[in-house]
Parts: C-alpha cells; structure tokens; sequence
C-alpha cells in the first residue's frame, strides 16, 4: 500500500529557532500534500495544500511567513515553522494523495506525524 | 463552505457488541466522497472505510459498514463485534472536487473487555 514517510517523529527546539518537518511519498507520486496541526484530543485542522512546483495555498488564519511550505519534487514535501515559539508547540501531520490531483476519489495516505515542542 | 460534525465526543462500548458513530455534514455539492479514519493512540490515520455520494448502495468492510442517508446528509459508521484494538479516535472525513479534505470533530470510542 501506499506509504508516506514524516521526519522527523518528535523534535524539541529553542524558542527562536527554525524547525524543518519532511513529508515524503516513497512509493508513489504526490503532485498534492497537505499540512495538518492537531491539538490534544481535537480533530486535524488544514492549514495549507501544498502543490508541486507552485506555491502553497494557505488557509484563513494560518501565517505563510512563519509556516513556509517547499514542494520542490513529486515525492517531498517541506514544512519549515519559523522562528518558533511556545504556542508553536503541537502535533504536525502531513498527508498525500495517492495519483493526479484530479483524482479526488482517492483516500488521503497520512504520515505518523510530528510533535513539536518549543521550549 | 463545507462543516463536517460529530456530535458524539466519547462512546464506550462492550466488546463483541456493535456501535454506531454519527456523522453529518452540510454542503451544496453534488459530487463527493465520505469517509471515515480511525487514529489509535500511535496518532497514525488509518483509512477504515469510504462512500461515493453517487453510489446508493452503504460501503462496508468486514466489520465495518456504513448508512449513508443521502438527502438527510448523514454518513454514521457501524462496528459490529467490537474488538479491544477498536479503541481509537474516529473521525468522518468529507472530500469534494475542491481537492480538499475537511475532518469532523472526532469521536472517542473505548472498548470495555
């Protein structure tokens, strides 16, 4: 089955600093990813469909600036948070869907997500 | 704009018994796609199952089906002979055209040995 790979699963950085979270498909195509944010025991909150080679459509609310999205390839997709701060802190999962993004029958494939904890 | 809504936070239920989880949502589509993810403690999304509104006929998987009411907007998801791996956050999850993916709120559902 379809498979996407999150990196890292748990990282704890400074407040202040920069933090990169990597989505990849390993085996198959993602022309569309998309970002999640999920608080303790709440439900995934978009923030942002990321599309291969043009920049990501944010939703209302979410600050590009702080949240920077890369689509740079098929396979990898790149959520870096800037200059983080406490309310930063949460859980990150990414998600693809498997074939053309016209193909909107298809399931979402999820990552295993990542905790972010800024300190 | 499209709302997805689960109204039961937390449900317990007997091991080997059956439970329904609810689900509605409002939308002016014609053409979508429901379904519903299960996210265990590990936080991994599982697929358990998924509905073409286009389809009349209720989609099921093994232990899992679902009663689509199409007119209502309803999509409830029905586990027959609950196991303990049950255990997990539910969540419906509604797809349009649009290429997006709008989640409900979730149901917390344990299973009692």
């Amino acid at each position: 089955g379809a498979v996407v790979s999150q990196h890292p699963s748990r990282v704890i950085c400074k407040s202040g600093t920069s933090v990169k979270i990597e989505c990849r498909s390993l085996d198959f195509q993602a022309t569309t990813m998309f970002w999640y944010r999920q608080f303790p025991k709440q439900s995934l909150m978009l923030m942002a469909t990321s599309n291969e080679g043009s920049k990501a459509t944010y939703e209302q609310g979410v600050e590009k600036d702080k949240f920077l999205i890369n689509h740079a390839s098929l396979t990898l997709s790149t959520l870096t948070v800037t200059s983080a701060h406490p309310e930063d802190s949460s859980f990150y999962i990414c998600s693809a869907r498997q074939g053309a993004s016209s193909s909107y029958n298809s399931p979402l494939h999820f990552g295993n997500g990542t905790r972010l904890t800024v300190t | 704009a499209q709302t997805v809504t689960q109204s039961q936070p937390e449900m317990s239920v007997q091991e080997a018994e059956t439970v329904t989880l609810s689900c509605t949502y409002d939308t002016s589509e014609n053409n979508y796609y429901l379904f519903w993810y299960k996210q265990p403690p590990s936080r991994q999304m599982i697929l358990v199952i998924r509905q073409e509104a286009y389809k009349q006929q209720n989609a099921t998987e093994n232990r899992f089906s679902v009663n689509f009411q199409k007119a209502a907007k309803s999509f409830s998801l029905k586990i027959s002979d609950s196991q303990l791996g049950d255990t997990a956050m539910y969540f419906c999850a509604f797809m349009w055209t649009g290429n997006q993916f709008y989640f409900g709120t979730g149901t917390s559902l344990t299973v009692i040995p």
